[in-house]
């Protein structure tokens, strides 16, 4: 079975400063993963995934995730973060790609003026 | 186009009462899941519906719930004699599936329900 753990609930940041948001996975097999956005009043929208190919992926407003294989992990970054990236963010897994998905618990990112 | 829509947006119920919840896929998708999600937690996995046929509900909860997708589009979720450990926001998602021999599995979500069980 596959789990998702995010290590932190609430990440608290300046506005212009990076961020990283971490995510780490377990599984036997090998998996499809996601981080997904919630911004407020509205519903989840994926943000960047990787499938295979390169560890590095990277999202249309400045994100990227780094798959790192020996580590289970996916962790999330953004090199300046802006108040519009306010947000709960969601790492998630899944075995085969049109299968459930599974969620981590979320990491709110709260942008700090 | 139209997105993933669901109604009601808000229900608030009785414990005890019954409630059903509708999801409006996006069309042409042929891949329907439904995710509940509590408060403070992440989405977790219902069942899963590719066009009328049920192909998991290992998440559900119990036999107080039940999905259906008769046409293979609309999908209502019905919820039992509603428990308070029942509130939760009731997600639903749908991805274009296997289609003419090609996959595409983004879900997409909709807004989901918000159910309050008193």
């Amino acid at each position: 079975a596959q789990s998702v753990t995010q290590l932190d609930s609430q990440v608290p940041v300046f506005e212009e400063a990076p961020v990283e948001l971490r995510c780490n996975y377990s599984s036997s097999v090998s998996v499809y993963l996601f981080w997904y956005v919630q911004y407020p009043n509205q519903g989840l929208q994926l943000l960047l995934k990787y499938l295979s190919g390169s560890t590095l992926v990277e999202s249309i407003n400045g994100f990227e995730a780094e798959f790192n294989k020996s580590q289970t992990s996916f962790h999330l970054r953004k090199p300046s973060v802006h108040i519009s990236d306010t947000a709960e963010y969601f790492c998630a897994v899944t075995p085969n790609r049109d299968d459930k998905i599974i969620f981590g618990k979320g990491t709110r990112l709260h942008i700090l003026p | 186009g139209a997105g993933v829509s669901q109604s009601p947006r808000y229900k608030v119920a009785k414990r005890g009462q019954d409630v059903a919840l509708r999801c409006d896929p996006i069309s042409g998708h042929v891949s329907l899941f439904w995710y509940q999600q509590a408060l403070g937690q992440g989405p977790e996995f219902l069942t899963y519906f590719q066009n009328e046929a049920q192909l998991d509900k290992s998440g559900l909860p119990s036999d107080r719930f039940f999905a259906e997708r008769p046409e293979g589009s609309v999908s209502t979720l019905k919820i039992q004699r509603t428990q308070q450990e029942d509130s939760a926001v009731y997600l639903c998602a749908s991805s274009l599936g296997y289609k003419s021999g090609y996959l595409s599995y983004e879900q997409y979500f909709g807004p989901g329900t918000r159910l309050t069980v008193t």
